[in-house]
């Protein structure tokens, strides 16, 4: 099993709605969540982080995280079409590694 | 500017050809990485260093190499024991009292044939 799954997609959604993606754990030892952007044929970009239970919000971006359910999310509000790209989400355990899981693609439709 | 460097951008070699994977940070940073990045896949990291003259497998090791002589630079080869390397290779920095906000490298497009 992998460590981190990501809801495989592709997800697209128009211009203005929420896109939602959900990645899920299994190290609970993992103390800390990353969601990185990538677009196609770059590196990816951190664009969010949560240590915390509860929600976490920067601008468009909400992350959530439940250690007990051992899930994270992420929703982008008000979709736009540069937010068309790849969104990983990345897990932090004792061992100082991260661990990435295979990435959702989003189409934001204009 | 700050920031990682990541030389070729593309690079494409024979099999049976070693090839060294170039990766330069002047963030200071005292953690490198280096990750793996195939179609449709997350990244696998292969190799990291948490300070000069060390480094740790990661869990694809298997077929490459690095150094770690200088804080700033952490090459990765890639040597012709690797039996797939055609892949999009990332190289990543930390900050010692951050080490899980990593950042990335344009990457390195190698390709085998």
């Amino acid at each position: 099993q992998k460590e981190v799954e990501q809801n495989s997609g592709p997800l697209s959604v128009p211009e203005g709605a929420i896109a939602s993606l959900n990645c899920t754990y299994s190290d609970r030892g993992s103390q800390s969540f990353f969601w990185y952007r990538q677009y196609s044929g770059k590196s990816p970009e951190l664009i969010m982080f949560i240590y915390s239970n509860g929600d976490k919000e920067d601008g468009r971006f909400t992350a959530q995280l439940n250690k007990a359910s051992q899930y994270v999310s992420l929703l982008i509000r008000d979709s736009q079409p540069s937010d068309s790209a790849t969104y990983l989400c990345a897990g932090f355990s004792n061992d100082y590694k991260l661990s990435f899981g295979a990435g959702t693609t989003v189409t934001v439709r204009a | 500017d700050g920031g990682i460097t990541q030389s070729p951008k593309y690079l494409f070699r024979k099999e049976g050809q070693n090839v060294t994977l170039s990766c330069e940070q002047n963030l200071n940073h005292d953690a490198m990485y280096w990750y793996r990045q195939d179609p449709g896949q997350g990244l696998r990291l292969i190799y990291y260093s948490q300070i000069v003259n060390d480094f740790q497998k990661g869990d694809i090791a298997e077929g490459y190499s690095v150094s770690r002589e200088k804080k700033e630079s952490f090459p990765l080869t890639v040597t012709s024991a690797q039996k797939n390397p055609t892949a999009f290779y990332l190289c990543a920095s930390s900050a010692r009292q951050n080490p899980y906000e990593q950042y990335f490298g344009p990457g390195t497009r190698l390709t085998v044939t």
